[in-house]
Formats: structure tokens, C-alpha cells, sequence
């Protein structure tokens, strides 16, 4: 059984800067692409970035080149994002998710995290 | 970067009725699309992978359509319990991009 579990809520101060984890459980960890989407409160979804573990390749959104670095320890099967110069506009929720082989086929943002609630606020 | 697109923003239908939410994109994306479910306050689920199938364990009252830049969503007999905001997403290439929403409602 598939399982990412999300660090709790962080309130930060406009200019610094946010780590959120999420630990997977089920299945080979680097066999897998980690994504991380957001949701500002009453938007919809923004894809943020991927990390491939087995290669340690990322790919980020135009929108967040420069600001965003995800990572990946293979030896805690946890990834990691990090958002730096933090702003009002980044107050959202952060959710991880995961992709997934099926036979022929692989499922793009299968399973997901339960979501981190990141505050900018001074 | 593709652009998806998504109709209607909002819909208010009866229980038991037929449901049909599209979705379109920029240009061509195959069949590399998925769709969500996202009730209030939680993670997105999602129902429908590669556009037309349904993931393990979802009720077969959704169903998805469509290839290329023109897609659809339905649920044939709308139930209580589908109250929630639906999104596509599309993963043809990068950036991955969802649609904007559908919020829909029991009349």
C-alpha cells in the first residue's frame, strides 16, 4: 500500500524560506517520479517541479526557476521541496505526489500526500 | 507550454443526472491526460488515467473520453457524494498543466 506522509503546517515571514518533506512508503523509492503541486487558498492546482530519484533529475516551472529545489534521500525515501523568497502570493497548500507503473503504462501523479499548509504572513 | 482549458467553471445538477465536464488543450496531447476528483479540505483523487481509464476501485459511473485536443469527463448517474471540484491534468510533456476546475453541485 502506497503511502506519502507530508510534514505539519509552517508559518513563515515574507523573504525566508520553506522545507516541506514527504515520506513515501510502498514500493522501490527511486523507482518512482516525485512531483509537487500547490493550491493557493480557493484556487486550482499548480504543477511545481519533479524530481526523478533514480537519476536525480529535476524539472522545474518557468514560474518557479531560481526559487524552487527539490531533492530526494533514497535512504529515508523522502523528497524534499524547498520555496525561497517567500511572498504572500506563495501562502498555499503543498501537496507531493507520485507517479506509478502499470502494466503498459505509467500513471502521472497517482498517489498523493495529505498536503502542507504553508502561511507567509508578517 | 500547454494551455488547458475546462467547461463549464461550474454546474448545478439534480441527483441521477448525466454530468459532462470537457476539457481542452492548446494542442496536441494524445491520450496524456488524467482527471481528479478533489473534495473540500482534502488531497486530490484521481479517477480516470491515460483519458479513457478508470483506476482501480473507482465506481464505474465515471468515465472519460477524447484524444488529441478534445477530451470529456462524465459521471452517468450523479450521486451525493460526487460533490467536489474536478480537474484535468495534462502530462505530454513539461510543464504539466491542470485545467482551471469544475465545481460541481446537487441542485
Amino acid at each position: 500500500q502506497v503511502q506519502l506522509v507530508q510534514s505539519g503546517a509552517e508559518v513563515k515571514k515574507p523573504g525566508s524560506s520553506v522545507r516541506v518533506s514527504c515520506k513515501t512508503s510502498g514500493g522501490t523509492f527511486s523507482s518512482y517520479n516525485l512531483n509537487w503541486v500547490r493550491q493557493a487558498p480557493g484556487q486550482g492546482l499548480e504543477w511545481m517541479g519533479r524530481i526523478i530519484p533514480m537519476f536525480g533529475l529535476t524539472n522545474y516551472a518557468q514560474t518557479f526557476q531560481g526559487r524552487v529545489t527539490i531533492t530526494a534521500d533514497e535512504s529515508t525515501s523522502t523528497a524534499y521541496l524547498e520555496l525561497s523568497s517567500l511572498t504572500s502570493e506563495d501562502t498555499a497548500v503543498y501537496y507531493c505526489a507520485r507517479d506509478e507503473a502499470k502494466v503498459g503504462t505509467s500513471v502521472f501523479l497517482h498517489y498523493w500526500g495529505q498536503g502542507t499548509l504553508v502561511t507567509v504572513s508578517s | 507550454d500547454i494551455q488547458m482549458t475546462q467547461s463549464p467553471s461550474s454546474l448545478s445538477a439534480s441527483v441521477g443526472d448525466r454530468v459532462t465536464i470537457t476539457c481542452q488543450a492548446s494542442q496536441d496531447i494524445a491520450n496524456h491526460l488524467n482527471w481528479y476528483q478533489q473534495k473540500s479540505g482534502k488531497a486530490p483523487k484521481l479517477l480516470i488515467y491515460d483519458a479513457s481509464n478508470l483506476e482501480t476501485g473507482v465506481p464505474s459511473r465515471f468515465s472519460g473520453s477524447g484524444s488529441g485536443t478534445a477530451f470529456s469527463f462524465t459521471i452517468s448517474s450523479l450521486q451525493p457524494e460526487d460533490i467536489a471540484t474536478y480537474y484535468c491534468l495534462h502530462y505530454d510533456n513539461l510543464p504539466f498543466a491542470f485545467g482551471p476546475g469544475t465545481k460541481v453541485d446537487i441542485k
